[in-house]
């Protein structure tokens, strides 16, 4: 089974500031990578797939990058409403699995 | 647009079964993978397993093989997870989500059931 370890536990950032988020995986994933945001009492969003396309509807302040074994989510510009839940997960073996999450708090 | 809509909360006791719906609408519900995931108080979340509803063909993760029974009805837009044997290990809220496409992500997903066992 494929570990995903995200990276940092917490990030406190204050809104407007950039946000970088990490997510290694245990063995390489080439690109079968997806980041979903998650806000209290709601279920994930698909923010972006296959590591770097954002999903519909997504602002473009989000970005994804990487390949293989090291991912980041970047948030270029921090809207009050992104502090949230952040997990990614990996398609490229059964099971599927995801991270442990990244918690993005207003500092 | 696309909609996901979950059966409600359940409390079951250990060794019993639990059955969850989700009624899908907004697109053509036979033409996409449904998967199940599930995310226990402080732990990640799990992938369980998914449905093609166009053939009823299931794929389960083997952490749940012998528990996990998948089923769908096309006639009602619908799709059902059932797990036996609890155990309390298995409180967790349970989400359908549906496949972006053949591809093993999610881009709609049900608002979730909580399930709690305890005796």
């Amino acid at each position: 089974e494929i570990v995903l370890t995200q990276s940092p536990a917490t990030l406190s950032l204050s809104p407007g500031e950039r946000a970088t988020l990490s997510c290694r995986a245990s063995q390489s994933v080439s690109s079968n990578l997806a980041w979903y945001q998650q806000k209290p009492g709601q279920a994930p969003r698909l923010l972006i797939f296959d590591a770097s396309n954002r999903a519909t509807g997504i602002p473009a302040r989000f970005s994804g990058g990487g390949s293989g074994t090291d991912f980041t989510l970047t948030i270029s510009s921090l809207d009050p409403e992104d502090f949230a839940l952040y997990y990614c997960q990996q398609r490229s073996n059964w099971p599927y699995t995801f991270g442990q999450g990244t918690k993005l708090e207003i500092k | 647009q696309v909609q996901l809509v979950q059966s409600g909360a359940e409390v079951k006791k250990p060794g019993a079964s639990v059955k969850v719906s989700c009624e899908a609408s907004g697109y053509t519900f036979s033409s996409y993978a449904m998967h199940w995931v599930r995310q226990a108080p402080g732990q990640r979340f799990e992938w369980m397993g998914w449905i093609l509803p166009d053939s009823g063909n299931t794929e389960y993760s083997q952490k749940f093989q012998g528990r996990l029974t998948l089923t769908r009805d096309t006639s009602a837009n619908t799709a059902y997870m059932e797990l036996s044997s609890l155990r309390s290990d298995d409180t967790a809220v349970y989400y359908c989500a549906k496949d972006r496409g053949g591809t093993g992500d999610w881009d709609s997903w049900g608002q979730g059931a909580l399930v709690t066992v305890s005796s």
